[in-house]
């Protein structure tokens, strides 16, 4: 199974809006109600940040939302802050025991 | 504080063998699913492994089933990746994660541990 594909970047200025889409087949994102997003910052570990499309984990703001429709999924980040400049990451789980990343996006903060 | 801790990462051969370790602390280590994700240098993120939290229950990626194996011992809080046959495409930064819902999300990930494939 291939990788998840998202756009390799994506910009917005402070306190904008930015949406990252995350596109699948009906095998994995359109399949199930299991898609997550992680912010990876620099040379750091991958952190969750959205988890079966729409929900947030403690501790994570409501700027992060997420949404789905058909193969594809989104993430919006909402009142863009300087520290949301970071890779962000898509994954679905693909049945079979089997879970599928995106290629990632780059968010740039101009 | 949760924290994972992996090590015994390094520089391997192509065809031979090294084994990871993740460290646990901070959470009952015994009730979570674990998994192991990578990184290659400047690529995105793959799924590698993950584990149920008796360690019965071992599953893989493709790429790595039948050289790779997952296991634990739940008596010292610590998550284990043994890897064989190893190839360049091996090389990554992988991480250790705790499972919050099984293979759908992972919400607590070590630091990463470089692996590299060379002769």
């Amino acid at each position: 199974q291939s990788a998840l594909t998202q756009p390799p970047s994506a910009s917005g200025s402070p306190g904008q809006s930015v949406t990252i889409s995350c596109t699948g087949t009906s095998s994995d994102v359109g399949g199930y109600n299991y898609v997550s997003w992680y912010r990876q910052h620099p040379g750091k570990a991958p952190k969750l940040i959205i988890y079966d499309v729409t929900k947030r984990p403690s501790g994570v703001p409501d700027r992060f939302s997420g949404s789905k429709a058909g193969n594809t999924a989104s993430l919006t980040v909402s009142g863009l802050q300087a520290e949301d400049e970071a890779d962000y990451y898509c994954s679905s789980y693909a049945g079979n025991n089997n879970l599928l990343f995106g290629g990632g996006t780059k968010l740039t903060v101009l | 504080e949760v924290q994972l801790l992996e090590s015994g990462g390094g520089l391997g051969q192509p065809g031979g063998s090294l084994r990871l370790s993740c460290a646990t602390s901070g959470f009952a280590f015994h009730t979570y699913a674990m998994t192991w994700v990578r990184q290659a240098p400047g690529r995105g993120l793959e799924w590698v492994s993950a584990i149920s939290g008796s360690g019965a229950s071992p599953y893989y990626a493709d790429s790595v089933k039948g050289r790779f194996t997952i296991s634990r011992d739940n008596s010292k809080n610590t998550l284990f990746l043994q890897m064989n046959s190893l190839r360049a495409e091996d090389t990554a930064v992988y991480y250790c994660a705790r499972v919050l819902l099984f293979l759908r999300c992972f919400d607590a990930w070590g630091q990463g541990n470089l692996v590299t494939v060379s002769s």
